[in-house]
């Protein structure tokens, strides 16, 4: 099946600070997305990127599928930023359509 | 985004009952629902995919007589652990989707078996 690495696994910010998450994946994929999960364990959804650039707020994602990643920006980050960001994607076509495989994830603590 | 409600969040019970977790989509319908399992620590793991009015698909490893998953109706599905036991503890989540398009999860449902 896809292979799906997030780096780095942990990252201590200064609140203000900015950062970059990447997630690598082996192959093509049809879906892409962002999820925050909260200390209460729920996932945010933040991106639907497949492909591109988009941006919400501090938060902003670009894609590029012919090179097989897709990295995470968060500018001027908060402590309400903290948590673990998730990559997941989709590879369609066979068994296995429409499943969403993780990334390990980047455990985020933003400190005052 | 799309609201998806998973009930209840929080459970706890004692050896050999079985436990009831359901999953609604709330404002779309959801043609294909997920159920995760996710360790302190560790990555969503996929326990298996249900399609309305189907039979669910288990990945390997799964024990299918014990996480039995009913979806019933394009905007609710169950999963039931069956004679549950400690090992079962763990934190679980549902996932829905229509057809193609963006997952949205539920809130999970941490279980502790006693």
């Amino acid at each position: 099946g896809i292979q799906v690495e997030q780096s780095p696994p942990d990252l201590i910010l200064q609140e203000g600070a900015n950062s970059t998450l990447r997630c690598n994946f082996s192959d093509s994929v049809n879906n892409l997305q962002w999820f925050h999960q909260n200390p209460w364990g729920q996932l945010i959804n933040l991106f639907y990127i497949p492909s591109g650039t988009k941006q919400n707020g501090r938060l902003s994602a670009t894609t590029v599928a012919t090179e097989r990643y897709s990295l995470l920006y968060i500018s001027s980050s908060q402590t309400t930023d903290s948590g673990v960001y998730f990559c997941a994607v989709e590879r369609r076509g066979g068994a296995g359509s429409y499943q969403l495989t993780f990334g390990k994830g980047t455990k985020l603590s933003v400190i005052p | 985004g799309a609201v998806v409600s998973q009930h209840p969040s929080r459970v706890i019970c004692k050896s050999g009952t079985s436990v009831k977790i359901e999953c609604r989509s709330l404002d779309f319908q959801a043609t294909t629902m997920f159920w995760y399992r996710q360790f302190p620590k560790q990555s969503l793991m996929l326990m298996a995919t249900s399609n309305e009015g189907s039979k669910a698909t288990y990945e390997q490893g799964v024990e299918k007589d014990k996480f039995l998953i009913n979806h019933a109706s394009l905007t609710l599905s169950t999963l039931t652990v069956t004679s549950a036991h400690p090992e079962d503890s763990s934190f679980y989540i549902c996932s829905a989707r229509a057809g193609g398009t963006e997952a949205f999860f539920g809130q999970g449902t941490r279980l502790t078996v006693v």
